[in-house]
This record gives structure tokens, C-alpha cells and sequence, in this order.
């Protein structure tokens, strides 16, 4: 699986916005883009994934870059509860079966 | 509708024993994968398991092991523990090999 670049972590303040970048200047055309979360003492989650269009969900939203070389999760509103850390993956979709390949991730805190 | 659960949640062995993880899968997901997660690190595939067959596996040595049952659950076994297998191992469920991954809480094993 081609690789990402995240920032090691970030901070927000609760309720404002929080941008979350991914790099991942190696992707192939039939790689998604795929953003899992995990919480304190949690399992990851999943979040959200896009292909080449934005994105929108009811826990966030996807902007991809037309190159597709760089993507940014969109916490409208950031709560306590996000505090956690953030996954930019890249998933193969042209192979009989795909796996996640996880990095270290974002660690997102937020401050009331 | 229950998640993903996985037995037990915390256990203790010594170097050179052997440890079977359990996990149950969402009902109505066939496909089963397994991740360990050292700390500090993004969880690292283990296996897939699709209809009862190995479908992938990770970097993994020969030590490791799993098996999916004909109800979709699976085990994860791992002999000859050394202290390095110290780590949370997480499974996680979908409906199909390249579906929206569903995660358990993990089971948190410690090698003394």
C-alpha cells in the first residue's frame, strides 16, 4: 500500500473546526482514501472515505485535492469526544482482497 | 445490535506460553481481521479470514496462527510468547474482504 504522511499531532479548541491533513503523494488511481479514528482504550472507527470527490458524513467530511496527492479530514465542530487519534489510510480497491495499513497517525487533542 | 467482541480482555502469560484470542464478529460479516497494536504504534495486520479460508497475512512469524469457525468467529493463536508479543490485538469484521472494517476493543496481552 502507498504511503501517508500525517503531522504528528494537533490541537483545537472544542467547538471550532479542525482540519486534519494527510500527504500521500504516491497514490495510484485505484487507491480510496479511507480515515479511521481510535478513542483512549478503543478499537479504531471508522470515519469516512472518498475516491476523488469530496466527501460529507454525519461525523465529518472529506476535501481531496484534484491531484489527489493530499487530503484533509473536516471536523466541523470538534467535541471533547474527538479527542483521539486520526488515520489516514490508503486502501487498494483493484486486488481480490484489501487489508488497512495503519502509520502513527494524528493525535488530536481539544481543549474545552 | 452487539459489535465486535473479543475474549479476553486482559491477560498475563510468560515467555514460552501459548495464547488463543477470541473474537466474534458482527452478525452477518463473514470476513475476520486480525491486528496487533504495540504502544505507541498503528495497529499491524495480522490475518484475514474470509468464508473460513486465510485470504491474508501480514509480516507475521510462524508463531502466530488463527482459524475462522463455519459461525464466522475466529481464534487467534500465538505459541512461544516472547516478551515483544506484549501488545493490544485487535479484530475487526466486515461484510465482505474489502468492506468498512468494524473493530472490537482488543484484548490487551502482557509477556512477563
Amino acid at each position: 500500500d502507498a504511503k501517508t504522511t500525517q503531522p504528528n499531532s494537533m490541537e483545537s479548541n472544542e467547538e471550532e473546526p479542525v482540519h486534519l491533513p494527510c500527504n500521500h503523494s504516491t497514490i495510484s488511481g485505484t487507491d480510496y482514501i479511507h480515515w479511521y479514528r481510535q478513542l483512549p482504550s478503543q478499537g479504531p472507527e471508522y470515519v469516512i472515505h472518498g475516491l476523488t470527490s469530496n466527501v460529507n458524513n454525519r461525523m465529518a467530511s472529506l476535501a481531496i485535492a484534484e491531484d489527489r496527492k493530499s487530503s484533509t479530514l473536516i471536523l466541523h465542530r470538534a467535541t471533547l469526544r474527538d479527542a483521539a487519534v486520526y488515520y489516514c489510510i490508503l486502501r487498494a480497491s483493484n486486488s481480490g482482497y484489501s487489508t488497512l495499513t495503519f502509520g502513527k497517525g494524528t493525535m488530536l487533542l481539544v481543549s474545552p | 445490535d452487539a459489535g465486535v467482541t473479543q475474549s479476553p480482555t486482559h491477560l498475563i502469560k510468560t515467555r514460552g506460553q501459548h495464547v488463543t484470542l477470541r473474537c466474534s464478529p458482527i452478525s452477518g460479516h463473514k470476513s475476520v481481521s486480525w491486528y496487533q497494536q504495540v504502544l505507541g504504534q498503528g495497529p499491524q495486520f495480522i490475518f484475514q479470514y474470509y468464508e473460513k479460508e486465510e485470504r491474508g497475512r501480514g509480516n507475521f512469524p510462524d508463531r502466530f496462527s488463527a482459524r475462522q469457525f463455519p459461525n464466522y468467529s475466529s481464534e487467534l493463536n500465538v505459541n512461544a510468547l516472547l516478551l515483544g508479543d506484549s501488545a493490544l490485538y485487535l479484530c475487526a469484521s466486515s461484510s465482505s474482504t474489502r468492506g468498512e472494517l468494524f473493530f472490537g476493543e482488543g484484548s490487551r496481552l502482557t509477556v512477563l
